[in-house]
C-alpha cells in the first residue's frame, strides 16, 4: 500500500545533542511537510517542500533544519534539542496542484532528557 | 488569511447518540475544508473533505460534514457514535498548500 513513513516512531536524545527524523513516502507525491505538535494542541507547520523548492515557516526557530534528496526522503534535522522540543513530529505529503489533501505519516515521538 | 475555530475543546456523547463537532472558518477566497481524526500516538488520518462540490460531504467511519457558507461553518455529524469514535478530531482549512488547523476537540464516548 501507498504509504507516508516515519523512523523511528520514538526517539530519545539528549540535551544538545543533534537529532534527525526521516520520512520516506511511496505516494509520488510532490510536496512534503513536517509538523510539530506538542500535547492536546494541534500540529504546528515547520516547513514544506515542494519539488526541491524549501519554503519556511517565519517563525520555524533556526534549530530546525530539513533535507529533501530526492522525492522519496525528507529529513528533520534538530541541531541542538531543547527540552522545548520534546513533541510529536509529523510528516506529511500531498500531491500538489488541485490536490491538496494531505496524508500523513504515524509521526516520531521525541524525548529530550 | 485562512484559519478554523473549533467550538467545544472536548465533548461527551454517549454511544449511540448523535455526534456534533464544530468548526467554522474564515477565509478570503472559496475554502477547501478537511476533518482529520487522530488516535493516540498516531498520525491524523483524514475523514472528509469539501472542494466546492457537493455541500454535503460523506467521508470514513459514517461521518459527513455540510458546508453552509451562509454559516462559515463545516461541522462534522454522526448519527450513532461508536466507542471506536473516541479520538481527537481536527478541522483544516488550506489554501495554496498552506493547511492550518484548528485547535482540536477531543471526543469521548461512554458506554
Amino acid at each position: 500500500d501507498a504509504m507516508v513513513i516515519q523512523n523511528p516512531r520514538y526517539q530519545v536524545t539528549q540535551f544538545g545533542k543533534p537529532v534527525t527524523l526521516s520520512c520516506s513516502q511511496t505516494l509520488n507525491h510532490n510536496v512534503m511537510y513536517w509538523y510539530q505538535q506538542k500535547s492536546s494542541q494541534a500540529p504546528k507547520l515547520l516547513f514544506h517542500y515542494y519539488d526541491k523548492d524549501f519554503n519556511n515557516e517565519a517563525d520555524t526557530p533556526d534549530n530546525f533544519q530539513s533535507r529533501r534528496p530526492n522525492t522519496s526522503f525528507c529529513f528533520l534535522d534538530i541541531r541542538s534539542p531543547g527540552l522545548g522540543d520534546a513533541a510529536m513530529y509529523l510528516c506529511a505529503t500531498s500531491r500538489g496542484g488541485d490536490l491538496i489533501e494531505q496524508y500523513f505519516g504515524p509521526g516520531t515521538r521525541l524525548t529530550v532528557t | 488569511a485562512q484559519s478554523v475555530t473549533q467550538l467545544g475543546s472536548h465533548v461527551s456523547v454517549s454511544e449511540g447518540a448523535l455526534v456534533l463537532l464544530r468548526c467554522n472558518y474564515s477565509s478570503s477566497v472559496p475554502p477547501y475544508l478537511f476533518w482529520y481524526v487522530q488516535y493516540p500516538n498516531q498520525g491524523l488520518q483524514l475523514l472528509l473533505k469539501y472542494t466546492s462540490a457537493a455541500t454535503l460531504v460523506k467521508g470514513i467511519n459514517g461521518f459527513e460534514a455540510e458546508f453552509k457558507k451562509s454559516e462559515t461553518s463545516f461541522h462534522l455529524t454522526k448519527p450513532s457514535a461508536h466507542m471506536s469514535d473516541a479520538a481527537e478530531y481536527f478541522c483544516a482549512v488550506s489554501y495554496n498548500n498552506d493547511m492550518r488547523f484548528g485547535a482540536g476537540t477531543r471526543l469521548t464516548v461512554k458506554p
